[in-house]
């Protein structure tokens, strides 16, 4: 069974540093990762997808690698915003069917 | 802009009713789901639908059931609700072919009184 893992679990950073975000899985037999955002109370927002022959994906800010060798996966958010507060969750697909992590919660001090 | 839509935000019913969830589609997509996400458990996989008619079961379908009449809608029925259903349920919906990049709904908020 894939076991999907993040850390850390919750990070605080001041406004404008870059944040880096942490995502392990067990199985490297994937077919694609995403990363999704999730506002309190809310559904979640796709914001990077990597399929498996890919290394990374970029969207503005946005920054996603993916190492599936090692099964790994990490998101860079440069010069983080307010904004950016949120809980990021990493998910794997060994078919058609998701696996998540437990996510990160970010808080952006301004 | 392409979109999942789930038929309420927040529910508020009685341990024993029937409850349905609704979810909508309009990007002609073969492959719907439902989560629930709870504090500590994260999301996991109540049902799947792969095509009409369709479903399989995914890691927790006890006290659910679902059903897919029409490529577009997928529903999750909570056959008697009890107040461990209570928590957010979540709908997605994702295309056949690779890479099955999911879509997401806004998300029910269930609570079983």
């Amino acid at each position: 069974k894939q076991e999907v893992t993040q850390i850390p679990a919750a990070l605080s950073v001041p406004e404008g540093e870059n944040l880096v975000l942490n995502c392990s899985f067990t199985d490297s037999a994937i077919y694609n990762l995403q990363w999704f955002r999730q506002d309190p109370g809310k559904g979640l927002t796709s914001l990077l997808l990597i399929q498996s022959s890919q290394r990374e994906q970029t969207s503005g800010r946005l920054n996603a690698s993916l190492d599936k060798s090692s099964g790994r996966s990490t998101l860079y958010i440069a010069a983080s915003q307010p904004g950016d507060s949120a809980t990021y969750l990493c998910a794997v697909s060994n078919d058609y069917k998701l696996s998540f992590g437990a996510g990160t919660t970010v808080t952006v001090r301004a | 802009d392409v979109k999942v839509t789930q038929s309420s935000r927040y529910l508020v019913k009685r341990t024993g009713e029937k409850v349905f969830l609704e979810c909508v589609q309009d990007m002609d997509h073969e492959n719907m789901f439902w989560y629930r996400q709870d504090p500590g458990l994260g999301l996991r996989l109540i049902y799947f639908s792969y095509d009409v008619k369709m479903k399989e079961k995914g890691d927790i379908p006890e006290g659910y059931s679902v059903s897919r009449e029409k490529k577009e809608r997928f529903s999750l029925i909570l056959e008697s609700a009890s107040t461990n259903q209570t928590s957010m349920y979540l709908c997605a919906s994702a295309g056949r072919d690779r890479p099955y990049g999911y879509t997401f709904g806004s998300g029910t908020r269930l609570t079983v009184v």
